[in-house]
């Protein structure tokens, strides 16, 4: 079983509905990102949490929220979508402890269609 | 100015061949410097961390150039299996990465 999974894997929604995306790890690590990947653009850090009670904005959280609900799940939700929301989804965690320290694990992406 | 730049390739290299990348960070706080891979419609993974000494991992080497503030990754040998897209991934401080937009590699038979 993957070590970190995102549930849905795929989703096509309208413009102002609101739209949860889910990230779950069995991991054990305590730091859980997310991500969007547009083609040119790279990846761009939505939010990032250091454990359940850390919750930081990244570079581009306008328009987003999180939830870290527990260790092992970091929710990520659209209140309001729009079209240029559309992008590929990406959790991912790290564990400081870890002796590759800062290695980050991925998920294998959500894609999120916005019409 | 991004934080990370990469030439977007690509890349289409015969099989056997060395091809470089290079890739250059505007911070010059940058802390950390990573290479991942990622295969099509797929997630990234950690290919190698890159080293201020340098660091080799099979036919893989890292550079890093805090003076000129940029890192390189060389692929010898290549094979078919190569082809993919290469981040160029930086921290800065704390705990936020940054991530190129990647080099496309194809690895012609």
């Amino acid at each position: 079983d993957a070590d970190v999974t995102q549930t849905p894997r795929n989703r096509i929604t309208k413009t102002g509905k609101r739209i949860m995306l889910e990230c779950s790890q069995t991991k054990g690590h305590d730091r859980m990102y997310w991500y969007r990947q547009d083609p040119g653009l790279g990846l761009q850090l939505i939010y990032y949490s250091f454990d359940v009670k850390d919750i930081n904005k990244g570079e581009i959280s306008d328009g987003y929220s999180v939830s870290r609900q527990a260790q092992a799940k970091f929710s990520l939700s659209l209140e309001s979508a729009i079209p240029n929301q559309t992008a590929l989804y990406f959790c991912a965690t790290s564990d400081p402890r870890d002796p590759r320290q800062e290695t980050q694990y991925f998920g294998p992406g959500t894609r999120l269609l916005v019409l | 100015r991004k934080e990370v730049e990469q030439d977007p390739g690509p890349f289409n290299v015969p099989e056997g061949a060395t091809v470089a990348f290079n890739c250059t960070y505007s911070n010059s706080a940058s802390q950390s410097f990573f290479w991942y891979r990622q295969d099509c419609r797929k997630e990234p993974k950690l290919l190698m961390s890159v080293y201020s000494s340098g660091n080799e991992d099979g036919r893989f080497t890292a550079q890093l150039n805090r003076a000129s503030q940029y890192i390189s990754l060389l692929i010898r040998d290549s094979k078919l299996s190569d082809s993919a897209t290469y981040l160029c991934v930086v921290r800065i401080t704390g705990n936020q990465f940054y991530f190129g937009t990647g080099t496309s590699l194809t690895v012609i038979p």
